[in-house]
């Protein structure tokens, strides 16, 4: 079974500079999906990035990217010019590459991201 | 507007009582899934379905069940709830084919006491 980590229950960082949270995984299968999930306290669920693991290049939005080390089963979300917005609890997410089974995910535990201004 | 709908938001019962979160979804998806979410856990899923009369069981199913009778709704079902359900819960939906995003719902919070 899949499983994905977050080691870093709370972070904190200040308005206007950046900060990696960290996700590890681990999975036996060579292809599959990775996402940052981003839950502020209105407790809407907001994908941020997403990124397929055939793809060599890492994902970027705007003010977030990710670090994806395949080898090393690690993603992890970096925020640039971090704003008070950026507040809220962040999921590292898993999904096998299915034919036919919509998106299934695994979760990781959460991280609670702190701007403080 | 697109939108997964859960009601209610907001949820207080008692152990044992029957109860019914309802999931509602207008984008003509195939996929439909609850999942709930602990503190220090994440979320993880519950049920899912994959089409109408179509439902498994995820990673965490004892004490639940679902009902898929049509493709816009997916109720979860609580028969006899316990303290140990009171939860966050989400209703999720998308397209069953690979690459489909996730639309999720708005969340219920159950409490049981």
């Amino acid at each position: 079974a899949q499983t994905v980590t977050q080691s870093q229950p709370e972070m904190s960082v200040q308005e206007a500079e950046t900060v990696t949270l960290s996700c590890t995984y681990d999975t036996s299968e060579s292809d599959y999906y990775l996402f940052w999930y981003k839950q502020p306290p209105s407790r809407q669920m907001i994908l941020v990035i997403r990124q397929e693991a055939y793809k060599q290049q890492n994902a970027t939005e705007n003010r977030f990217s990710v670090n994806f080390q395949k080898a090393a089963k690690s993603f992890s979300l970096k925020i640039s010019d971090s704003q008070l917005g950026d507040a809220a609890m962040y999921f590292c997410a898993y999904s096998r590459l299915q034919e036919t089974s919509g998106s299934r995910l695994t979760f990781g535990e959460g991280t609670q991201l702190t701007v403080n201004p | 507007e697109a939108q997964v709908t859960q009601n209610p938001r907001y949820l207080i019962t008692v152990t044992g009582k029957k109860l019914t979160v309802t999931c509602s979804q207008n984008m003509n998806h195939e996929y439909m899934s609850w999942y709930r979410q602990d503190p220090g856990l994440g979320l993880r899923q519950i049920y899912y379905s994959m089409n109408v009369e179509v439902t498994d069981k995820g990673d965490v199913p004892e004490g639940y069940k679902v009902s898929r009778k049509e493709k816009r709704n997916f109720p979860l079902i609580l028969e006899s709830p316990s303290p140990n359900q009171t939860s966050l819960y989400f209703c999720a939906s998308s397209f069953e084919r690979n690459n489909s995003p996730l639309h999720f719902g708005n969340g219920t919070r159950l409490t049981v006491t």
